[in-house]
C-alpha cells in the first residue's frame, strides 16, 4: 500500500534562510508524488509534482523537490524563505487511479 | 476561468441530520474526488466520480454517498451525522487523460456537527 510520512509536524525558520520539509514515501510501484500548500482558510494549491521524469522538480514560488528512489524520499526545499511561505505543507503520493494519499502535514512558520 | 467551486462555505448541523455538499469542477474537467480533512490532519480520500459512476472509494462508511451529474458537477451526501463528521470537506477535479497526476482543489465546505 502507498503511504507518506512527513518527518516534521512543525518547522520554524527565519526569513531569508533555507527551508527543508522532509517526506518519505512507501509505494509498491513507481509513484507520482506531489507537494501541496494550504494557507489558512484557503484551498490546497499544487506546488510541484514528480511523475517519473526528471528527479529534480521545480515548482512555483521558488520551491523544488528531489526524488530519491534509494532513500524513498521527496524532500521539499527553498533557498530563501519569505514571510508569505508560512502555511501548511502536504506531501502526497498517488494510490490507484486519481486517488491521493496525503501526509499529516508540516506547518511552516517564518519569523522576521 | 473559474476554478473548482463548492457550496455552501460553512454549514452547521446537529447529530442525526443529513447534509448535502455541492461541487462544480473546473471547466473541461470530468473527474471529481471528495476528501475529508479533520482539524490538524491531512485530507482523507472519500470517493471519486467519473462518468456519473463511483470509480473508487476510500475507507468511509455507507453513510457517505455521492452523485455526479451529466455536467460533471457533484454532490456529497452524509446521513445520520455524527460529531466526528465535523471537518473541512474538499472537492477536487481532474482533467481528462491525466491518469491522476494533477488534482485541482476547491476552497472546501466547513461542516460543524453539534
Amino acid at each position: 500500500a502507498q503511504s507518506v510520512t512527513q518527518l516534521d509536524s512543525h518547522v520554524s525558520v527565519s526569513e531569508g534562510t533555507p527551508v527543508l520539509l522532509r517526506c518519505n514515501y512507501s509505494s509498491s510501484y513507481s509513484p507520482s508524488l506531489f507537494w501541496y500548500v494550504q494557507h489558512p482558510n484557503k484551498g490546497l494549491q499544487l506546488l510541484l509534482k514528480y511523475t517519473s521524469a526528471a528527479t529534480l522538480v521545480k515548482g512555483i514560488n521558488g520551491f523544488e523537490a528531489e526524488f530519491k528512489k534509494s532513500e524513498t524520499s521527496f524532500h521539499l526545499t527553498k533557498p530563501s524563505a519569505h514571510m508569505s511561505d508560512a502555511a501548511e505543507y502536504f506531501c502526497v503520493v498517488t494510490s490507484g487511479y486519481n486517488k491521493l494519499i496525503f501526509g499529516a502535514g508540516t506547518r511552516l512558520a517564518v519569523h522576521p | 476561468d473559474a476554478g473548482v467551486t463548492q457550496s455552501p462555505t460553512h454549514l452547521i448541523k446537529t447529530r442525526g441530520q443529513q447534509v448535502t455538499l455541492r461541487c462544480s469542477p473546473k471547466s473541461g474537467h470530468d473527474t471529481v474526488s471528495w476528501y475529508q480533512q479533520a482539524l490538524g490532519q491531512g485530507p482523507q480520500f472519500i470517493f471519486q466520480y467519473y462518468e456519473e459512476e463511483e470509480r473508487q472509494r476510500g475507507n468511509f462508511p455507507d453513510r457517505f454517498s455521492g452523485h455526479q451529474f451529466p455536467n460533471y458537477s457533484s454532490e456529497l451526501n452524509v446521513n445520520a451525522l455524527l460529531l466526528g463528521d465535523s471537518a473541512l470537506y474538499l472537492c477536487a477535479s481532474s482533467p481528462p487523460g491525466t491518469g491522476g497526476n494533477e488534482q485541482f482543489f476547491g476552497p472546501g465546505t466547513r461542516l460543524t456537527v453539534l
